[in-house]
């Protein structure tokens, strides 16, 4: 089975610096779906970024961009110029591309604060 | 789209209490999935559908628990009896298979339950 580590529970940055979430996962599968997801304190989950493992460019989205290493199964998302309304948490996911119907497999997640 | 629907916003019950969590997904969307979240095991995958007809349910934490789809636009979560270690986030989320699949999961904005 598929697993995702987030091994940072909280981070803290201050307002316009740059700002580094580590993410792991463990798969013997070569095709998926890698994600970054935002929770604010409203509670819904929003989608910050995408990266599918077969494009080998990093995926970016204005100030969100990743650090995608297939071979390390490693996948860090990097937030530029933070800004106060980046406060949230963020959970990383997996999803297999195989079967097509798989679920994602989030991790535990970790705490942004972002400071003034 | 108004996306994925989910009531009550927040739920208080009694201890032994039945609860029913309820959810509307995106219209189109084929695949329906039920997560709960805590701060201890983080998000946690309960069920999903396919087409109204449930795949997996697996993750779903005993008897107590039971999900039902009775159409492309409805879905419950019941729990009966519910205890205090049932107090979390309940999520719902749809995505659609196909051409139109994008990995991503389109998120409701969670419901809270609190048993006492």
């Amino acid at each position: 089975a598929q697993t995702v580590t987030q091994s940072q529970p909280e981070m803290s940055v201050q307002e316009a610096e740059t700002v580094t979430l580590s993410c792991t996962y463990d798969t013997s599968e070569s095709d998926y779906y890698l994600f970054w997801y935002k929770q604010p304190p409203s509670r819904q989950m929003i989608l910050v970024i995408r990266q599918e493992a077969y494009k080998q460019q990093n995926a970016t989205e204005n100030r969100f961009s990743v650090n995608f290493q297939k071979a390390a199964k490693s996948f860090s998302l990097k937030i530029s110029d933070s800004q106060l309304g980046d406060a949230a948490m963020y959970f990383c996911a997996y999803r297999s591309r195989y079967s097509g119907n798989t679920p994602l497999v989030f991790g535990k997640g970790t705490r942004l604060s972002v400071i003034a | 789209d108004a996306g994925v629907i989910q009531s009550p916003r927040h739920e208080v019950t009694e201890m032994g209490q039945e609860v029913t969590l309820r959810c509307k997904p995106i219209s189109g969307h084929d695949y329906l999935f039920w997560y709960r979240q805590t701060m201890m095991r983080g998000l946690e995958l309960l069920i999903y559908f396919n087409n109204n007809v449930p795949i997996d349910d697996s993750g779903m934490p005993e008897d107590r628990f039971s999900a039902k789809m009775p159409n492309a636009s409805f879905s419950t979560l019941k729990i009966q009896p519910s205890e205090p270690r049932d107090s979390a986030v309940y999520f719902c989320a749809s995505r659609n298979k196909g051409l139109a699949d994008t990995g991503e999961l389109f998120f409701g904005e969670g419901s809270r339950l609190t048993v006492l």
